[in-house]
């Protein structure tokens, strides 16, 4: 699976968007970029995920460059509850990927009052 | 519906002794995967089932081991307990035939202290 970078953390007034960024410029044409988040203690949530077209749903949207090697995920309004853990996981969709996400450090975002 | 359910959230157990976590996925959710989250090395791949097979595995002893029953529960054993076997670890499962249309959706985890 291809590797990800994202910044350590990140601060979000709350309210307004928070924009999370991530590069995977190894990702290959059958990989899928997904995100998920871990709120302190808990299992990890699943947000959203794309293969090469933006994608929105009710918790947020998922913007992937032209080229696929970064994309960014969009919180629009962030909340106190957003506070967390985000991770960005490139991956495929079989063979060695069966179950397998590589979780890296990922961001720590911290949604301010 | 009922989420991916873990048991039991909280054990201690003493080194050398062995362990049985469990997991029930959602309903209809065939495959199964297992993780280990260490303060140290973060949330890593043990192994994943999907309708009683092993599908894949990830880089961890012979100690650890897993296996899926009929309908869907799987159950992670480790053998001869380390102290470095103490962490969170986590079940997750999805639908269909793997993750490419699906995103997981793991449980609350079984905190394992081992002293």
């Amino acid at each position: 699976d291809a590797k990800t970078t994202q910044p350590p953390s990140m601060d979000c007034a709350e309210g307004r968007a928070a924009n999370l960024p991530c590069n995977h410029s190894t990702i290959s044409g059958n990989e899928y970029v997904y995100w998920y988040r871990q709120i302190h203690s808990q299992g990890p949530q699943y947000i959203i995920h794309g293969l090469k077209n933006n994608e929105t749903n009710e918790m947020a949207s998922l913007i992937i460059t032209e080229d696929r090697k970064s994309s960014t995920l969009i919180l629009p309004h962030a909340t106190l509850r957003d506070t967390a853990v985000y991770y960005c996981i490139v991956s495929g969709a079989g063979g060695t990927s069966y179950g397998k996400l590589t979780f890296g450090q990922g961001t720590i975002l911290t949604v301010h009052p | 519906k009922a989420g991916v359910t873990q048991t039991p959230r909280y054990l201690i157990k003493t080194r050398g002794q062995q362990v049985t976590l469990s997991c029930s996925p959602i309903s209809g959710h065939r495959s199964v995967s297992w993780y280990q989250q260490t303060p140290g090395q973060g949330l890593q791949f043990l192994f994943e089932y999907f309708s009683e097979t092993q599908r894949n595995k990830g880089n961890f002893p012979g100690r650890f081991s897993g296996r899926q029953f009929s309908n869907s529960r799987s159950e992670m054993n480790v053998s001869t307990l380390e102290l470095g076997d103490s962490a969170l670890y986590l079940c997750a499962s999805t639908g269909g035939f793997g993750q490419g249309a699906y995103g997981y959706t793991f449980g609350s985890g079984t905190r394992l202290t081992v002293v």
